[in-house]
């Protein structure tokens, strides 16, 4: 398997309040992100973390938040500030390598259904 | 600014056609291009990189830096390769993906 676990895999949130998506490594990756799929605009960056207690704004960053604490752990917390937060959200990690290029691999995404 | 566009949301052709999926880049430098799948209740995976020059699953892809443009293509397409196609550039420590095409191969 891929070494990366999102959870939950389902989630309902009622509008008003925050959720926190978890995504876990254990390939010893040191970077993460979390991404944002919406049908017919692809995924788009939330943030991402390229070292642990650091990381960026990727494009959609606004009403999200994240921390990285430690190696293994991205969570992404979907606030209520978000306009439109139902959505399918994913996480990754990359490997670098020098030789054979980067590789990101892929978590198997949460559902995230406000109601 | 960094960008991948692909122009077709959606492209149906017949089992045994021959299958290209477009992909245009912007980016100054030297570019990392991928190409990633997602088959219907899968994660998302690494199709293919320009970087190792190789092939999977049939598909092959060449980047052209005059054209801007890394497409994709199999010369026969398999009912299993429908899903979700995704072009990807790596820049400054993120990766940068298409909107996506969806390929649907009849039978």
């Amino acid at each position: 398997d891929g070494g990366i676990t999102q959870s939950p895999k389902y989630l309902f949130r009622k509008e008003g309040q925050n959720v926190t998506l978890s995504c876990e490594q254990n390939l010893n990756h040191d970077a993460m992100y979390w991404y944002r799929q919406d049908p017919g605009q692809g995924l788009r960056l939330i943030y991402y973390s390229q070292i642990v207690n650091d990381f960026q704004k990727g494009d959609i960053a606004e009403g999200y938040s994240v921390s990285r604490e430690k190696k293994e752990s991205f969570p992404l917390t979907v606030t209520s500030a978000q306009k439109n937060p139902t959505a399918f959200y994913l996480c990754a990690s990359m490997r670098e390598g020098r030789l054979i290029g980067n590789t990101i691999y892929f978590g198997e995404g949460s559902w995230l259904t406000v109601v | 600014a960094q960008r991948v566009t692909q122009p077709e949301k959606l492209l149906s052709v017949f089992k045994g056609a021959p299958v290209e999926l477009k992909c245009n880049y912007s980016y100054s430098g030297s570019p990392e291009l991928f190409w990633y799948v997602q088959y219907s209740r899968q994660r998302l995976q690494l199709l293919l990189r320009h970087i190792s020059r190789e092939s999977i699953k049939g598909f092959t892809a060449d980047l052209n830096k005059g054209e801007t443009s890394f497409h994709l293509k199999k010369p026969f397409a398999q009912e299993e390769d429908s899903a979700m196609y995704y072009c990807a550039l790596f820049s400054r420590g993120k990766l940068i993906f298409g909107q996506g095409t969806t390929l649907q191969v009849k039978p």
